[in-house]
């Protein structure tokens, strides 16, 4: 099946860090990717759309300069926390699709990443 | 716009059955299931494309009523592997939304 791998799992860092966080299609090709937020005991919260050749797509709320994606290869997306603070201290997640369209393709999950700033 | 989860939360003994809802104010052409563990990500169920379509992932099923506009879960005779958090998605355009979630808490 489908593979998503995503690193690192687990990060702890200082006040004013930037954070650059993988993920990988492992046996397909993804040429749209999701980054999601979650908070303890809540939803996943789509941050953005990771679209590989051009600029990913924001959601509302969601700053373009604090969370930056480069999607550089059809396996490959990348999100930089830049300049982290302990409010972005969080589960990020990334998903993927292999093929067709979000309504009738599973997403696919990395393990995720817990992003703690001190 | 996220759709709606029912129950929040609800504990089962093993071997219980317990129905999950989930609900949209917007027309549904999908909707998806997933179950996530504590700490871990969300691990793909079903997707059900068609209304009225019924799917089965071991003794965990669910429904789609198009007309509705929502999609029920059932578990089946719970395992104790059933513990989790489970969410519906739906999706519009090129992302899938989730719903808020439904804790389930399967006992011995």
């Amino acid at each position: 099946g489908a593979v998503v791998s995503q690193h690192p799992s687990r990060v702890i860092c200082k006040s004013g860090t930037s954070v650059k966080i993988e993920c990988r299609s492992l046996d397909f090709q993804a040429t749209t990717m999701f980054w999601y937020r979650q908070f303890p005991k809540q939803s996943l919260m789509l941050m953005a759309t990771s679209n590989e050749g051009s600029k990913a797509t924001y959601e509302q709320g969601v700053e373009k300069d604090k969370f930056l994606i480069n999607h550089a290869s059809l396996t490959l997306s990348t999100l930089t926390v830049t300049s982290a603070h302990p409010e972005d201290s969080s589960f990020y997640i990334c998903s993927a699709r292999d093929s067709g369209q979000v309504s009738n393709q599973p997403q696919h999950f990395g393990d995720g990443t817990r992003l703690s700033i001190l | 716009q996220q759709p709606v989860q029912s129950p929040q939360a609800v504990i089962l003994r093993e071997g219980e059955d317990a129905v999950i809802n989930c609900s949209s104010s917007k027309a549904l052409y999908s909707v998806h299931w997933y179950r996530q563990k504590h700490g871990e990500a969300p691990v793909f169920l079903m997707i059900l494309l068609k209304g009225g379509e019924q799917k089965g992932h071991e003794k965990i099923s669910a429904s789609f009523n198009e007309k509705k506009q929502q999609s029920s879960l059932y578990l089946t005779a719970s395992q104790l592997s059933y513990s989790g958090t489970y969410f519906c998605g739906t999706a519009a355009g090129n992302k899938l939304t989730f719903g808020g979630g439904t804790r389930v808490l399967v006992k011995p």
